[in-house]
């Protein structure tokens, strides 16, 4: 059972454009909820995180909207540069502690020049 | 770089072998989470130790296992090789207790090829 869907599977947007992917979770007791950004020949890395007491959390060009009751949240890329390029995962777990995380299967990302 | 390490980057093998990855976790984080990224399957979560105990477990075949040892870097091996294992392995921690804010720090990964 897949907990985290996540799409597109992949994404090609114009540089200066909006990049924008999707993730639905069933799990309501997840409480946290990361995007990892992985370039090529290396391991993700945690980009930003929100947790569902705010619907929105803005870090630069890059915003997670979050949405309690349709058990969603997405990520926006404002202004996508060719550096954005990369395999964005969406993510959620349980009540930080000891839980783990579970990812969507990426998306992967191309901002054309 | 996240101050993780696995060893080796690379690794290719036949079926029906054994292999083991090695990974050092962050200066003073106590969690060790195993992931195996697959084109199909993305990040699986395979298998997590705290200081040395199992803390929680994924979707890791029997064939694979794993521990956490008292310098707190883990292995993880596989047996029994199938073409299907063929993956990206990846390492990850995190801090401790109550200072978690639930960020996993990954390791650059290790590429296994089943021939």
């Amino acid at each position: 059972q897949q907990q985290v869907k996540q799409s597109p599977q992949s994404l090609i947007v114009q540089k200066g454009g909006i990049s924008i992917i999707n993730c639905a979770y069933e799990n309501t007791a997840f409480d946290y909820f990361p995007w990892y950004q992985q370039f090529p020949g290396k391991g993700p890395a945690l980009l930003i995180a929100i947790r569902p007491d705010v619907s929105e959390k803005k870090e630069g060009r890059f915003t997670i909207s979050f949405n309690k009751s349709a058990k969603q949240f997405s990520l926006h890329i404002m202004d996508s540069q060719p550096g954005d390029s990369a395999t964005y995962f969406c993510a959620a777990s349980r009540p930080v502690g000891y839980s783990t995380l579970t990812f969507g299967k990426g998306t992967m990302l191309l901002v054309s020049p | 770089d996240s101050g993780v390490t696995q060893t080796p980057k690379h690794l290719i093998t036949a079926t029906g072998q054994r292999v083991t990855l090695r990974c050092s976790p962050r200066s003073g984080d106590l969690s060790v989470y195993w992931y195996q990224q697959s084109l199909d399957q993305g990040l699986q979560f395979l298998i997590q130790y705290y200081n040395g105990e199992e803390r929680a477990k994924g979707n890791i075949l029997e064939r694979f296992s794993a521990q956490q040892f008292p310098d707190l870097h883990s292995e993880l091996n596989l047996s029994s090789l199938e073409l299907g294992d063929s993956a990206l392995y990846f390492c990850a921690s995190s801090v401790p207790g109550t200072s978690n804010t639930g960020e996993l720090f990954f390791g650059e990964g290790s590429r296994l090829t089943v021939l």
